[in-house]
């Protein structure tokens, strides 16, 4: 399977700091997405890192890409409590494939 | 308009019953998509719609029959389906191989 790894499964943070999620993948990707999901609601694009990029920023977000080690990280400065949800990176495989495979998610938890 | 829409929000059936699901988008996107995503799991890709036509079925039973009728609509047909199919029905749409946006789901209950 495709599908990346995403750890942790879950986070539970102070408002105000911090949030790391990794992602692991297992198979040359054209692209690397971020997106949020509040509960039971439509995913929300947050941010695309290409295969030649190995940093992105976003406003709070930043993003980070190891094709070596085949693996990307979300850091989410200053959180809210706002920023609760289940963030997934997602892999586009194939330039062109209009596939994309999501990875298991990390449920984030920011407590005011 | 930027949003994608989909209706309804919530169905519940029975395992005889035949319905649809409907997404709509303005942006003028090319490729619509299907994904299903059970609770506390990640969206399973189901179909996908480049220029009207279907180019990706990732072997869904054919109790599920996706339709393009036109470029900003996406329809799936739902028939004798099982409890097991009961799930979130998310419709996604993109302007080319490259970030996705999605719709809200249609919430699906067959008993």
């Amino acid at each position: 399977s495709q599908q990346g790894e995403e750890d942790p499964q879950a986070l539970s943070i102070q408002e105000g700091e911090n949030a790391t999620m990794n992602c692991s993948y297992k198979t040359s990707i054209n692209n690397l997405q971020w997106y949020r999901q509040n509960s039971g609601r439509g995913l929300v694009h947050l941010i695309l890192i290409r295969s030649n990029e190995r940093e992105k920023h976003s406003g709070r977000l930043r993003v980070t890409l190891d094709t070596s080690k085949k693996s990307s990280s979300l850091l989410i400065t200053a959180s809210r409590a706002a920023d609760t949800a289940s963030y997934f990176c997602a892999t586009e495989h194939g330039a062109g494939s209009y596939q994309l495979t999501f990875g298991k998610g990390t449920k984030l938890s920011v407590i005011p | 308009d930027t949003e994608v829409t989909q209706t309804p929000k919530h169905l519940v059936m029975g395992m005889t019953n035949k319905k649809s699901l409907k997404c709509e988008q303005h942006m003028g996107h090319r490729a619509m998509y299907w994904y299903k995503q059970k609770a506390k799991k990640p969206p399973e890709l189901m179909f996908v719609y480049s220029y009207e036509k279907l180019s990706i079925n990732e072997s869904v039973p054919s109790r599920f029959s996706p339709e393009c009728p036109n470029s900003s609509l996406l329809n799936l047909h739902l028939h004798a389906l099982q409890p097991e199919d009961s799930a979130l029905y998310l419709c996604a749409s993109s302007p080319r191989q490259d970030k996705q946006f999605f719709g809200p789901g249609t919430r699906l209950t067959v008993l």
